[in-house]
């Protein structure tokens, strides 16, 4: 079975650069997450969707980040303009909808911003 | 505010002996918990979790026990086996009060060593 997939693994990119990040999520699941994990704050949840629609985006940090699920196979994260503060991993989450399902996690894609 | 707390960042097991993990939170309205392992380079896997209605959770060499009265929980490993070593993350969410998201402890690095 395919797992949470994320796109691109690894982005070195320069100040002020435009950053997408790229989810596919397990076929199936209805809720999709994407976190961020640092030294300092751990894994922080940033936002997720249900079904397609964001329900909480209380973790993004800065009006600079947006998150997109045009459809249930895939999910954007973006970063205009990045700054080297957001140079972290970030990661993409699925899970189904059933109570008590646990979530799957992608790899990761780690982000240096210069 | 940390709502899950790993307190111990780092623990070094010798192989065959027995790992203990330790996690402390402060939302009485958590009721469902779980433990993530995470090797480097990785996501996190699901390993193990527990719902408030128990005190124990057991899959082969994984333990989970819960104290609802102390607010704690711990992951018992034993035997301990080399493949062990990676960083647990303990999570937690409020089911029966929203189905809020999981939050996650900063984590703990296990080092067994042969």
């Amino acid at each position: 079975d395919a797992g949470v997939i994320q796109s691109p693994r690894h982005e070195v990119t320069e100040m002020g650069q435009e950053v997408t990040l790229r989810c596919k999520p397990i076929s199936g699941h209805d809720y999709l997450f994407w976190y961020r994990q640092t030294m300092m704050r751990g894994l922080e949840l940033l936002i997720y969707f249900n079904n397609n629609v964001p329900i909480d985006d209380s973790g993004m940090p800065e009006d600079r980040f947006s998150a997109k699920m045009p459809n249930a196979s895939f999910s954007t994260l973006k970063i205009q303009p990045s700054e080297p503060r957001d140079s972290a991993v970030y990661f993409c989450a699925s899970r189904a909808g059933r109570r008590a399902q646990p979530q799957h996690f992608g790899d990761g894609t780690r982000l240096s911003i210069l | 505010d940390q709502q899950v707390k790993q307190n111990s960042p780092s623990l070094s097991v010798q192989e065959g002996r027995i790992s203990i993990l330790n996690c402390d939170y402060t939302n009485s309205m958590f009721d469902y918990f779980l433990w993530y392992k995470k090797y480097p380079a990785e996501g996190p896997t699901f390993l193990i979790s527990i719902s408030s209605i128990k005190d124990k959770n057991e899959d082969g060499r994984f333990t989970v026990f819960l104290n609802k009265s102390a607010k704690h929980l711990s992951l018992h490993i034993v035997p301990s086996q080399p493949g062990d070593s990676a960083v647990y993350f303990c999570a937690a969410k409020a089911f029966n009060s929203g189905n809020t998201p999981l939050v996650f402890g900063k984590g703990t690095r296990l080092s067994v060593i042969a």
